[in-house]
């Protein structure tokens, strides 16, 4: 079965520089949810879109944007990258987030280090 | 944010033991997710759970969802070195909000 697919797989930046993320949800999911997770924590909410349209903001700083795209998929774009931007990124995409009954389902995430 | 306390923070236990943790929040919740993550990979789905009292399972994992919709249970049974990784609950408060992560149990399992 297709899984939600995540690149790039790994990224290193510099100081200062911009990054894009993509996400591809699993075929029919029309909700995307994005998260941070330093070592050793617990995934932080950033923001989720459904049908694309923002409908949930968690911590994300004003340096990063994101949008959903007309076929779903979503972008994360993160600019002026600080060394505390280092993480994890995961994407995580569900069917029908105005309803009920939501399964969420990760992708392998994006390992961003910024040096 | 959300606080939601999940212990133990961590477990060191001999194969073929039986497993326990749980997820409280001072919240009330509409939805609990059950995820394992192994290292540098994404949390895949274990059990979901979306009525109070709600006793599902999935092979040797059993899950609830607490009756006050405050909290949930995991259990594995007759552990094995595969269980071995860091497990999260995840709530959410009403249909369409985020999901909100415990802070994770590390499970190893002693051959």
């Amino acid at each position: 079965a297709a899984g939600v697919i995540q690149s790039p797989r790994h990224l290193i930046k510099e100081k200062r520089e911009t990054a894009t993320l993509k996400c591809y949800p699993i075929p029919r999911h029309d909700t995307v949810y994005w998260y941070q997770q330093g070592p050793g924590q617990d995934p932080q909410f950033l923001i989720s879109f459904y049908e694309k349209m923002q409908s949930d903001k968690g911590s994300i700083p004003d340096r990063f944007s994101a949008q959903q795209f007309s076929d779903y998929h979503s972008e994360l774009n993160m600019s002026s990258l600080e060394l505390g931007d280092s993480a994890l990124y995961f994407c995580a995409s569900s069917f029908g987030q105005g309803g009920t009954n939501e399964k969420l389902f990760f992708g392998s995430g994006t390992q961003l280090s910024v040096l | 944010g959300q606080q939601l306390n999940q212990s133990p923070q961590s477990m060191f236990i001999q194969e073929g033991e039986d497993v326990s943790m749980n997820c409280t929040s001072s919240s009330i919740f509409n939805t609990w997710l059950w995820y394992k993550q192994d290292p540098g990979e994404g949390p895949v789905l274990l059990i979901a759970l979306y009525k109070a009292g709600e006793l599902t399972s999935n092979g040797r994992l059993t899950a609830q969802f607490g009756i006050t919709r405050k909290d949930s249970f995991l259990n594995i049974s007759a552990s094995i070195p595969s269980d071995v990784g860091i497990y999260f609950c995840a709530g959410q408060l009403y249909t369409g909000n985020q999901f909100y992560f415990g802070t994770g149990t590390s499970l190893t399992v002693i051959p």
